[in-house]
């Protein structure tokens, strides 16, 4: 079974730009998350989505917004971007069968804001 | 969710078990301990995860104190590949569509040859 993949894999923009992100899931899992990973803040959670809608969200600013489509394909976008918006940006699946299991990261798309 | 507590960088051998602690006092009943791992500049791996029972599968074991305030991950025959960041993590089971993983500073372990 393929893994997550996430495209573009590097990106570069500058300040007040905006960027969408792709993540598609691992055939059959019907649940995205998104993850944004900083050397100052480490690793923290941005939003999850199933069944198109979102259903958890992190203590992001409303410039961070993401959505999922019929297929479990997840997007993500960033308006006006900001220096600190650099960053890796991971995505997640997990399959919807319980409520313990195990999420599967993607290589992570690395945004570099200029 | 639980907070965690990890020693910032440990050290191990190749070939010797690598022993990684997690402190998790404020666990509640139904928080599940998680185990997952980074190598640079990859995405997280999830590793093991367990309730209160000791568990083992073919990446570690994982081993829950009785009062589950702490555990230990346990890689039985530590290769160079096992260089990476490792967090532990408590989580409930929230409602089946609202599930984060809340990360701290992990562990940082070094496998020297």
């Amino acid at each position: 079974k393929a893994g997550v993949t996430q495209t573009p894999r590097y990106l570069i923009k500058t300040r007040g730009q905006q960027v969408t992100l792709s993540c598609s899931p691992i055939s059959g899992h019907r649940s995205v998350s998104w993850y944004q990973q900083t050397p100052g803040q480490g690793l923290q959670f941005l939003f999850e989505y199933f069944s198109e809608t979102q259903r958890n969200k992190g203590n992001f600013p409303g410039r961070f917004s993401g959505r999922q489509f019929s297929n479990s394909r997840s997007e993500m976008n960033v308006s006006t971007l900001e220096l600190g918006d650099s960053a890796l940006y991971l995505c997640a699946s997990r399959p919807l069968a319980g409520y313990y299991n195990e999420q599967f990261f993607g290589p992570g798309t690395r945004l570099t804001v200029l | 969710d639980a907070k965690t507590t990890q020693p910032p960088s440990m050290d191990c051998a190749e070939g010797r078990a690598a022993n990684l602690p997690c402190n998790h006092s404020t666990i509640s009943g139904n928080e599940y301990v998680y185990w997952y791992r980074q190598i640079h500049s990859q995405g997280p791996q999830y590793i093991i995860h367990g309730l209160k029972n000791n568990e083992t599968n073919e990446m570690a074991s994982l081993i829950i104190t009785e009062d589950r305030k702490s555990s230990t991950l346990i890689l039985p025959h530590a290769t160079l590949r096992d260089t990476a960041v490792y967090y532990c993590i408590v989580k409930g089971g929230e409602s089946e569509g609202a599930q984060k993983l809340v990360f701290g500073q992990g562990t940082r372990l070094t496998i020297n040859p």
